[in-house]
């Protein structure tokens, strides 16, 4: 009964390619995150959803494209990957209200090669 | 924007004694949330301890405190009686309150070694 759960956890693919992230949280949370964490472990927010609809885009390229189908899934896709995306990239959930912990998936590392 | 600090790349502790992490912040918020969050080498986010900026009492779980310092924008983590499993990656972090949810901004990470 994993709270927020990310398929794949390591992720290996070539330059150019297309991948996608998925992240599932089974919590009833309304708000959901990406974080991306580079080489040097300085965690970085990327999106955040709120019920399905985009709320923050911080500047991140236009090949990362979030997808959330319903409240429980944020979904991640990257075209064209370059060198530099390699790194953990996070899902994380939140609810709303006077509670505001963040819960973390367990993060995807993608190496580009 | 708000911007979080820690100043101290790696540290070390002997087993069973204490440590102190620093963080310093910088915002023109006057409500937010501040937090510790542990990274072991599992690489889970692991949250250690949670401050609201509007209660001046500091936050303590167990064998972990904070010294919360809001007009010097400080927010230091006290780890007592260290042990083996709390070598980690520690990251201080800022949540501005707001009408809905916002994400976290995070120091840069304090590598903590504790040694047997």
């Amino acid at each position: 009964d994993t709270a927020v759960s990310q398929t794949p956890k390591y992720l290996v693919t070539q330059m150019g390619n297309d991948k996608s992230i998925k992240c599932e949280q089974n919590l009833g949370h309304d708000t959901m995150y990406w974080y991306k964490q580079d080489s040097k472990k300085f965690l970085k927010i990327m999106f955040s959803y709120n019920n399905k609809e985009l709320i923050i885009n911080e500047t991140v390229p236009n090949r990362f494209s979030p997808k959330s189908p319903d409240k429980a899934h944020l979904n991640l896709h990257i075209n064209s990957l370059e060198l530099g995306d390699s790194a953990v990239y996070f899902c994380a959930s939140s609810h709303g209200g006077t509670y505001h912990e963040q819960y973390f998936g367990p993060g995807t590392r993608l190496t580009v090669t | 924007a708000q911007t979080v600090t820690q100043s101290q790349p790696e540290m070390s502790v002997q087993e069973a004694e204490t440590v102190t992490l620093s963080c310093t912040y910088d915002t023109s918020e006057n409500n937010y949330y501040l937090f510790w969050y542990k990274q072991p080498p599992s690489r889970q986010m692991i949250l250690v301890i949670r401050q609201e900026a509007y209660k001046q009492q500091n936050a303590t779980e167990n064998r972990f405190s904070v010294n919360f310092q809001k007009a010097a924008k400080s927010f230091s983590l006290k780890i007592s009686d260290s042990q083996l499993g709390d070598t980690a990656m520690y990251f201080c972090a800022f949540m501005k309150l707001n009408s809905g949810n916002t994400p976290l901004v995070f120091g840069k990470g304090t590598r903590l070694s504790v040694i047997a």
